[in-house]
């Protein structure tokens, strides 16, 4: 199975700084059709996971572009350029590229 | 557009079985993979498996293997998971999400085990 690898685990950020949450994965995402399988979801309290960012670095259409993924082969990034509060949750990563389908151990973000 | 809307919360006692339902619309149900994932109480996504609508076929992770069974009823374009014998560490809201790039996810439903 993939292993997916979250740091940090929690996070408190000011509103209006930058955030950002690391995923490394055990193997490569890239695929043979040159997409890289590594999704970002946000799940706020008390609701089921959104997706935020497809495809490593593909922002999902209405996700606000203060959000940006980056990365490839097996390191990827998630940042927030501006945290606001409604920011505020458990922040995943995804492989897709192999089963089963693996999770990191998500990340908690709070404001300071 | 697209939406999930999933059967509500279940209570069961061990060793019994529970059956979630997956509603889909506002998409061709045929043309993306139904995916389950689960989470317990304070921790994680785990996934669990998906069924092809169109063919059937299912993939399951390997812990589950044995105790659940995944179905699909195209003429209403619904999702079922059965999870049998079922443990306190089953405990959990289970989802149902759209395969493809997992845009749609369903509301969740909690099945609680408890003697």
């Amino acid at each position: 199975d993939i292993v997916m690898t979250q740091t940090p685990l929690s996070l408190s950020v000011t509103p209006g700084q930058p955030a950002s949450i690391s995923c490394k994965s055990s193997q490569s995402l890239l695929y043979s059709d040159g997409k890289t399988y590594l999704y970002w979801f946000l799940q706020k309290p008390g609701q089921s996971p959104q997706l935020l960012i497809k495809e490593a670095s593909n922002r999902f259409s209405g996700v606000p572009d203060r959000f940006s993924g980056s990365g490839s082969g097996t390191d990827f990034t998630l940042t927030i350029s501006r945290l606001e509060a409604e920011d505020v949750g458990i922040y995943y990563c995804m492989q897709s590229i192999q089963v089963p389908i693996t999770f990191g151990q998500g990340t908690r973000l709070e404001i300071k | 557009q697209a939406q999930l809307v999933q059967s509500g919360a279940e209570v069961k006692k061990p060793g019994a079985s529970v059956k979630v339902s997956c509603k889909t619309s506002g998409y061709t149900f045929t043309d993306y993979h139904t995916h389950w994932v689960r989470q317990a109480p304070g921790q994680g996504l785990e996934w669990m498996g998906w069924i092809n609508p169109k063919t059937g076929n299912t993939n399951f992770a390997q812990k589950f293997q044995g105790r659940v069974t995944m179905t699909t009823e195209v003429s209403k374009s619904t999702a079922y998971l059965e999870l049998r014998s079922l443990r306190f560490d089953d405990t959990a809201v289970y989802y149902c999400a759209r395969g493809g790039a997992y845009k749609v996810w369903g509301q969740g439903t909690l099945v609680t085990v408890s003697s």
